[in-house]
């Protein structure tokens, strides 16, 4: 079956220091994979996608996510994390129209 | 969430009376989708529509109906509301695969 994981509930990381949101998946054919975040109250929104082509994409807010064709995996990334950061963070491919059950960012300051 | 609004934003009502979710888009999008969110599950399709009068199941489409009559509008309905469809339910428009979503109804069923 067709399938996005992310791993870890929760990720927590202090104001400053790098962090790493992971999402694998599993999906026949080309994975188009995308990445949400939710902040509280709020509905979805986008913040990048990989269809084709370079590995790793930018996205909004300086996040970006590496594709690991490999590893089955598309984490999302950031050099340095902001207490603005803090939310839920959903990986996805919409194009099968599935949803992994979300990641918990909390930054600390 | 621009372009997309849903309408109640919050509602509270008794197990097996019925209750409809309205989402509204002025972006001309041609395809819809109806999901809920629950702790531990992520987001979960439930039905989507591909045009007026055009639309399928989703994953979790068991006890939900819906309508499109018209581009603008898709409407959801709990025929008889139950305790497990307590949630929170986004509409979201698509396009290239992307979704843009709305800012969420909260049901609860007592």
């Amino acid at each position: 079956a067709q399938s996005v994981a992310q791993p870890e509930d929760q990720v927590n990381v202090a104001e400053g220091n790098p962090l790493t949101v992971k999402c694998t998946y599993s999906v026949s054919g080309n994975p188009y994979l995308f990445w949400y975040v939710q902040y509280p109250n709020r509905g979805l929104q986008f913040l990048l996608k990989y269809i084709t082509g370079d590995n790793l994409v930018k996205g909004s807010y300086g996040f970006e996510a590496e594709f690991n064709k490999s590893q089955t995996s598309f984490h999302l990334k950031k050099p340095s994390a902001l207490v603005s950061d803090s939310a839920l963070y959903f990986c996805s491919n919409t194009d099968k129209l599935i949803f992994g059950t979300g990641t918990r960012l909390q930054v600390f300051p | 969430d621009a372009g997309i609004t849903q309408s109640p934003r919050h509602k509270v009502t008794e197990t097996g009376t019925p209750v409809t979710l309205r989402c509204h888009q002025t972006e001309n999008h041609r395809y819809m989708y109806w999901y809920r969110q629950d702790p531990g599950h992520g987001l979960r399709l439930i039905h989507y529509s591909y045009g007026v009068k055009d639309t399928d199941k989703g994953e979790v489409s068991d006890g939900y109906s819906v309508s499109r009559s018209k581009t603008e509008d898709f409407l959801l309905t709990l025929e008889s509301a139950t305790s497990s469809q307590t949630s929170v339910y986004f509409c979201a428009l698509g396009s290239s695969g992307e979704q843009y979503f709305g800012p969420g109804t909260r049901l609860t069923v007592t």
